[in-house]
């Protein structure tokens, strides 16, 4: 099945620019969404399709997709961004086609 | 407003089974993409299963021959029934709905509050 890594961590200090990467074997030909969990509430999504933004999502919030790694960029890093972030793709042509990676901690410093 | 509203988790012994309900409101369940994500107490998210609109149904290997994904139209709601079920299987549950509405996406843009699933003697 398909694997998707993240780094476990990320670290970043306020008004800075976080990066969360998703690895996966030529990821670049799938589309790639983005999560944001906070302690104890459900995920909600930030990116969808690589790089579109639900309504709502501040424009700070950004994604880029290709070969084999899908990056997250979170601009001017607020301290309210610090959550948890996890990459997800669909891969229609497998019996179980939901894939989320490993998600990433990301905390302000 | 557009929103899901789970029910149905709690403790269940090792081996029993348990049915999570998914209430819709504001869109159609039978119009959507709907998905069941799980999440282990400090893990990551897992895919669970997904019901496609016209009613195909899959599951994840943890899960498959165990879980059942269906839907009531007239009370539109999602369900998952879940058998055989084993300590590893203890997480909150998420029902999420596919923001797509013409193929599966697996974008899920809106996503019930969760309920919690503990399996334990």
């Amino acid at each position: 099945s398909y694997v998707l890594t993240q780094p476990p961590s990320v670290s970043v200090a306020p008004g800075q620019t976080a990066r969360i990467t998703c690895g996966g074997n030529n990821i670049g030909s799938k589309s790639v969404h983005w999560y944001q969990q906070k302690p104890g509430q459900a995920p909600v999504l930030v990116v969808y399709d690589d790089s579109d933004r639900p309504s709502g999502i501040p424009e700070r919030f950004s994604g880029s997709n290709s070969g084999n790694t899908a990056t997250l960029t979170i601009s001017r890093v607020e301290a309210g961004d610090e959550a948890d972030y996890y990459c997800q793709v669909w891969d229609s042509s497998s019996d179980h086609p939901g894939v989320f990676g490993t998600g990433t901690k990301v905390t302000v410093l | 407003e557009v929103q899901l509203v789970e029910s149905g988790g709690g403790l269940i012994q090792p081996g029993g089974s348990l049915r999570l309900s998914c209430a819709a409101s504001g869109f159609t369940v039978s119009s959507n993409y709907m998905s069941w994500v799980r999440q282990a107490p400090g893990k990551g998210l897992e895919w669970v299963s997904v019901i496609y609109s016209g009613g195909s149904t899959y599951y994840a290997d943890s899960v498959k021959g165990r879980f059942t994904i269906s839907r009531d139209n007239s009370k539109n709601t999602l369900y998952l029934q879940m058998n055989s079920l084993r300590a590893e299987d203890t997480a909150v549950y998420y029902c999420a709905r596919d923001r797509s509405g013409y193929g599966p996406s697996g974008a899920f843009d809106i996503w019930g509050q969760g309920t919690m699933v503990t399996v334990s003697s």
